[in-house]
């Protein structure tokens, strides 16, 4: 248990729609980051966000965008979606303060399917 | 630009056996190591961190050491058991960015045979 809750577990949207997935970091953690994991790979960095702003992004276009909240929950939006994002999201939650010695937890992920 | 390798990337063993499992990355520019078990279709479970000035880290039957300078990590499972079977990714802190990335391998798919 990683005190990391992500909703929902599992969605199916159509090509071109627009989703949104949720995340709620554990207790005390001030920093949330987003994945993408496609089947068979290990997962992506998409971006972090640490007192609301987004403090880093990976190779992931700009229709791929986030919040996140004052009490430390997040939001994963994707518009215009297309086939190849169908995959794992998973969020995970820490303290930005001490990265060198911090554990990073991850939640249960959302299953994505594009079709 | 850094990349994370896993080597085998599928492992059968019988159960009770000892088995290694290896990480290599390129560049040793790292706050720390971090190994994570993955069962099918579910999130990641931390085992082990390292930290950059560490060697190894222990929790119970699971044993991570660190060679920064060569780019390696292993993961040694002691007397494996069939609810080992996952898979175990390693992934990558990197100096500078955002200091929540982590860069993973593709992992390594084991099998513990009862």
């Amino acid at each position: 248990e990683t005190g990391v809750t992500q909703s929902p577990t599992h969605l199916i949207k159509t090509r071109g729609q627009q989703v949104t997935l949720r995340c709620s970091s554990q207790s005390g953690h001030n920093t949330v980051s987003w994945y993408q994991q496609a089947l068979g790979q290990g997962p992506q960095f998409i971006f972090q966000y640490y007192r609301e702003e987004e403090n880093g992004r990976g190779n992931f276009p700009p229709r791929f965008s986030g919040l996140q909240f004052p009490n430390y929950s997040s939001e994963l939006n994707v518009n215009a979606l297309e086939l190849d994002d169908s995959a794992l999201y998973l969020c995970a939650s820490s303290l930005l303060d001490r990265p060198s010695g911090n554990t990073i937890y991850f939640g249960e992920g959302s299953w994505l399917t594009v079709v | 630009k850094q990349e994370v390798t896993q080597i085998p990337a599928a492992l059968s063993v019988p159960e009770g056996e000892n088995l290694v499992l290896n990480c290599s990355f390129t560049d040793s520019a790292i706050y720390n190591l971090q190994w994570f078990r993955q069962d099918p279709g579910k999130g990641l479970t931390s085992l082990l961190l390292i930290q950059s000035s560490q060697r190894e880290q222990t929790s119970g039957r699971l044993n991570a050491s660190l060679d920064k300078s060569s780019g390696r990590s292993t993961l040694y499972i002691a007397a494996s058991q069939p609810g080992d079977s996952a898979t175990y990714l390693c992934a990558v802190r990197p100096y500078g960015g955002a200091t929540n990335k982590l860069i993973f391998g593709t992992g390594t798919l084991l099998a513990v045979q009862p």
